[in-house]
């Protein structure tokens, strides 16, 4: 699987939006790009994953940039709920595989 | 909603004991993970069974660890004997069979059993 770079850790304002950037220069073409979280003393939570195309879904949105070496993960209006440790994970669609975490991005949403 | 269960939540044991840890995945899931994470770290893969079979093991030091699903549903990991570097969270997590998941590969994630080993 294709080795992803994120920040170690961000913060963000509740109620303003929170960009999360993945940085997966190496991807291959048949490669996803999953986001998880894990909240403090919970086990991980799939929030979206997506090709090439922007995805959107009830919990956040997905950009993907052309080249596909790069995205950004976007909570619209964060939360205090939204503080977590926030997992950009690239894979190949070949069925059911473990899933690769690196360090992630602790994501801290400031009242 | 229908979630993995973990039992028990905590276990504090002392070195060289052995313990073990329960997970029943959302019915219906063929693929069951189990996995370590350490403090600060990401969780890592120590065995993926498809039904009652192993797929991969290759990450479980098969010297302490040992981990079953017989019949398909729940399964056991254990550890005998514990080491002090045996500390951790152990997850466990499911999914269902390819084509029924509303995404490509989700894994659902039970709540995990914080091991301590003193």
């Amino acid at each position: 699987d294709a080795k992803t770079t994120q920040p170690t850790s961000m913060d963000c304002a509740e109620g303003r939006a929170a960009n999360l950037p993945c940085n997966h220069s190496t991807i291959s073409g048949n490669e996803y790009v999953y986001w998880y979280r894990q909240i403090h003393s919970q086990g991980p939570q799939y929030i979206i994953h997506g090709l090439k195309n922007n995805e959107t879904n009830e919990m956040a949105s997905l950009i993907i940039t052309e080249d596909r070496k790069s995205s950004t993960l976007i909570l619209p209006h964060a939360t205090l709920r939204d503080t977590a440790v926030y997992y950009c994970i690239v894979r190949p669609d070949t069925g059911r595989r473990a899933l690769t975490f690196g360090s992630g991005t602790r994501l801290q949403v400031q009242p | 909603e229908a979630e993995v269960a973990q039992s028990p939540r905590y276990k504090i044991t002392e070195k060289s004991q052995a313990v073990a840890f329960w997970c029943d995945p959302i019915s219906g899931h063929a693929t069951l993970y189990w996995y370590r994470q350490i403090l600060g770290q990401g969780p890592e893969l120590l065995v993926q069974f498809q039904d009652e079979s192993v797929v991969d093991d290759s990450q479980l030091p098969k010297d302490r660890f040992s981990a079953e699903r017989l019949k398909g549903v729940d399964s056991t990991l254990k550890i005998q004997p514990a080491e002090l570097g045996d500390s951790a969270m152990y997850l466990c997590a499911s999914s269902p069979p390819s084509g029924r998941a509303r995404s490509v590969d989700e894994q659902f994630f039970g709540p995990g059993t914080r091991l301590t080993v003193l």
